[in-house]
């Protein structure tokens, strides 16, 4: 069966601070990785995404993708009240049309 | 603005009585997607329609149905709705291997 891991938190930063989000896998052939961003009662929100392995980053946001060790994570720099939210992890298998789901981590931004 | 737009925000109906939901995309994605998300739970996906060609998941219950009649429009039809269906029902669109854009999502109450 193939899942998509998180940590349910929450997770309490100070505002300003670095929020570090990890997010595993099981399936190794998984190609394409997402970040969304949910907010209570809200839809998700496309945050990021990331293909190759490495750092993507635009603007607060970075994705980092290890396909070796099957882990994705995301970093929230200078974060911000209004980053408070769940943060939703999904992979897929190269074509997006069936995503695998975490089952998010809730953020809390301290001011 | 290019946007996926789902109708209404708030649907109440009563146990049994058939409830149709909307969707409306304005991106030309070819793909358009139904998502199920409970409370705390991570979206799961009941069908999704890539062009005309409609792809039903395994667990999808039989009181889930749905019609696209044209690229712009998806409807999800719920022929009997019990109090297990109560939920968010989100419409998504994309094209293939790119990130799924969700609509506002719909609310769904069943008394």
């Amino acid at each position: 069966q193939k899942e998509v891991e998180q940590n349910s938190g929450p997770l309490s930063v100070p505002e300003g601070a670095i929020a570090s989000l990890n997010c595993t896998y099981s399936d190794r052939g998984s190609q394409s990785f997402f970040w969304y961003r949910q907010y209570s009662g809200k839809s998700p929100e496309l945050i990021m995404f990331i293909y190759s392995n490495g750092d993507k980053e635009d603007g607060r946001f970075t994705a980092q993708l290890n396909k070796a060790s099957q882990y994705v994570s995301l970093l929230i720099r200078d974060s911000q009240p209004s980053d408070s939210a769940t943060y939703l992890c999904a992979v897929s298998g190269g074509n997006n049309r069936k995503l695998i789901w975490g089952l998010g981590t809730s953020l809390a931004v301290n001011p | 603005d290019a946007m996926v737009i789902q109708n209404p925000r708030y649907q109440v109906t009563q146990f049994g009585k058939p409830v149709t939901l909307s969707c409306s995309q304005t991106l030309n994605h070819n793909v358009m997607y139904w998502y199920q998300q409970k409370s705390s739970q991570a979206p799961k996906l009941l069908f999704h329609y890539y062009d005309k060609d409609f792809n039903n998941e395994a667990d999808t219950p039989d009181n889930f149905q749905s019609r696209r009649p044209n690229t712009s429009f998806c409807f999800l039809d719920i022929r009997s709705p019990g109090l297990g269906d109560a939920a968010m029902y989100l419409c998504a669109t994309s094209r293939i291997n790119s990130p799924l854009h969700f609509g506002n999502g719909t609310r769904l109450t069943v008394t």
